[in-house]
């Protein structure tokens, strides 16, 4: 069985562009959770969607936005680059209900010069 | 308040010997799920071992286990005979309730060294 995939792997950006992250989840997999982590705040919740709706939404501006498709697979979107956007943004994939663990893929790390 | 609470930013520990990566919680949901997590360089969160609040005994899997002391709100792991492939970071995270999703909180970390 695949695992979590994130794509691109590593990315540079310039200050005021935007950029597009995507997650393929397990198969079968309805949850995909994103998570922003810097050296300075740690690991931090995005959102989460659930069969293609936002569940819930972490603390973060409304430049980072997201979205999930029919099968699963899910897009966040980061508007107007800041320096500080700089990190490493994982995907997390679950079935989505029950007490399952949450299964990371390996991040994309996005540089914002 | 931080939910979540790592003290120990690094740790090292003789390869073969047993460590414990400490943590604790804080939440008012009677129905949680800690989790412990580790992170190579390479990124990826490696899912290692779960406890549930309503679980009776503390959970094991193969050289994890975790050490729940739900009155003292701590959840700490134990790697036992330690294995130089076990340097990274850990995370303890924890999952809050039944409603909230899939939403982790995660700690700070702790940095595990792991010498030959």
């Amino acid at each position: 069985k695949a695992g979590v995939t994130q794509t691109p792997r590593y990315l540079i950006k310039t200050r005021g562009q935007q950029v597009t992250l995507s997650c393929s989840p397990i198969s079968g997999h309805r949850s995909v959770s994103w998570y922003q982590q810097t050296p300075g705040q740690g690991l931090q919740f995005l959102f989460e969607y659930f069969s293609e709706t936002q569940r819930n939404k972490g603390n973060f501006p409304g430049r980072f936005s997201g979205r999930q498709f029919s099968n699963s697979r899910s897009e966040m979107n980061v508007s107007t680059l800041e320096l500080g956007d700089s990190a490493l943004y994982l995907c997390a994939s679950r079935p989505g209900t029950g007490v399952s663990e949450a299964f990371f893929g390996q991040g994309t790390r996005l540089t914002v010069v | 308040a931080q939910k979540i609470t790592q003290t120990q930013p690094g740790m090292f520990v003789q390869e073969k010997e047993a460590v414990t990566l400490d943590c604790t919680y804080d939440t008012s949901d009677p129905s949680y799920g800690l989790f412990w997590y580790k992170q190579p360089s390479s990124g990826e969160m490696i899912f290692l071992i779960y406890q549930g609040s309503y679980d009776q005994q503390n959970a094991t899997e193969g050289r994890y286990s975790l050490n729940f002391q739900k009155a003292r709100k701590s959840a700490n792991l134990v790697i036992s005979a330690s294995q130089l492939g076990d340097s990274a970071m850990y995370f303890c995270a924890m999952r809050e309730g039944l409603t909230s999703g899939s939403r982790l909180t995660f700690g700070e970390g702790t940095q595990l060294t792991v010498n030959p």
